[in-house]
């Protein structure tokens, strides 16, 4: 099983939808816990950290279930600018981060 | 915000020949940078971890003899491809903590 694992997607969706990704991870003892932005051939970009109560920061939002190991992205009235792929990322013990394989997001006009 | 340089953005090397890649940390202490190594349509891969004043800690089936890593002060790690193979083309990239992970830029290195 990988440490972290992402649907790949595309995920394809009209603007103005709703669309959520979830990402597992399989370290019980994880601690810290990222989203982030990935455009095509760029760096990843931190889109916001994800807490144990859940966060929300304007159109999005994390979550995090440690008992069934999975954090959530939600994005809603989805715009263009937010085709991406976004990148789960966990921080394991001894300070080592490890991403999930991305959630290619695609929105249409 | 925290701001990693990496230096440089891309280069192209003849196989064989060794290339240096830079990361600093701008406006921050770093006694850990990462660098990961992306190939294309797949996400980034852990290659090491840099600690300041160190040895450099390898993901497994990293060769440490082919990619040296140094991390001589506070703000500076160097990674550096040795007798590079096409292979090794990819996009390499670095990050640091400060308050979550902050990315240089990436290089893409193309070895002909």
């Amino acid at each position: 099983r990988k440490e972290v694992e992402q649907d790949p997607g595309p995920f394809n969706v009209p603007e103005g939808a709703t669309v959520a990704f979830n990402c597992t991870y399989s370290n019980s003892a994880s601690q810290s816990f990222f989203w982030y932005r990935q455009d095509c051939r760029k760096e990843p970009k931190l889109l916001m950290s994800v807490y144990s109560s859940g966060n929300e920061d304007g159109r999005f939002t994390a979550q995090l279930n440690r008992a069934s190991q999975y954090i959530s992205l939600l994005i809603r009235d989805s715009k263009l600018s937010d085709s991406a792929t976004y990148l789960c990322v966990v921080n394991m013990v001894a300070s080592k981060i490890i991403f999930g394989s991305g959630t290619r997001l695609s929105i249409r006009p | 915000g925290a701001v990693v340089s990496q230096h440089p953005s891309w280069v192209i090397c003849k196989s064989g020949t060794s290339v240096k890649i830079e990361c600093r940390s701008l406006d921050f202490q770093a006694t850990t940078m990462f660098w990961y190594r992306q190939f294309p349509k797949q996400s980034l891969m852990l290659m090491a971890t840099s600690n300041e004043g160190s040895k450099a800690t390898y993901e497994q089936g990293v060769e440490k003899d082919k990619f040296l890593i140094n991390h001589a002060s506070l703000t500076l790690s160097t990674l550096t491809v040795t007798s590079a193979h096409p292979e090794d083309s990819s996009f390499y990239i670095c990050s640091a903590s400060n308050y979550g992970y902050t990315f240089g830029s990436g290089t893409r290195l193309t070895v002909v």
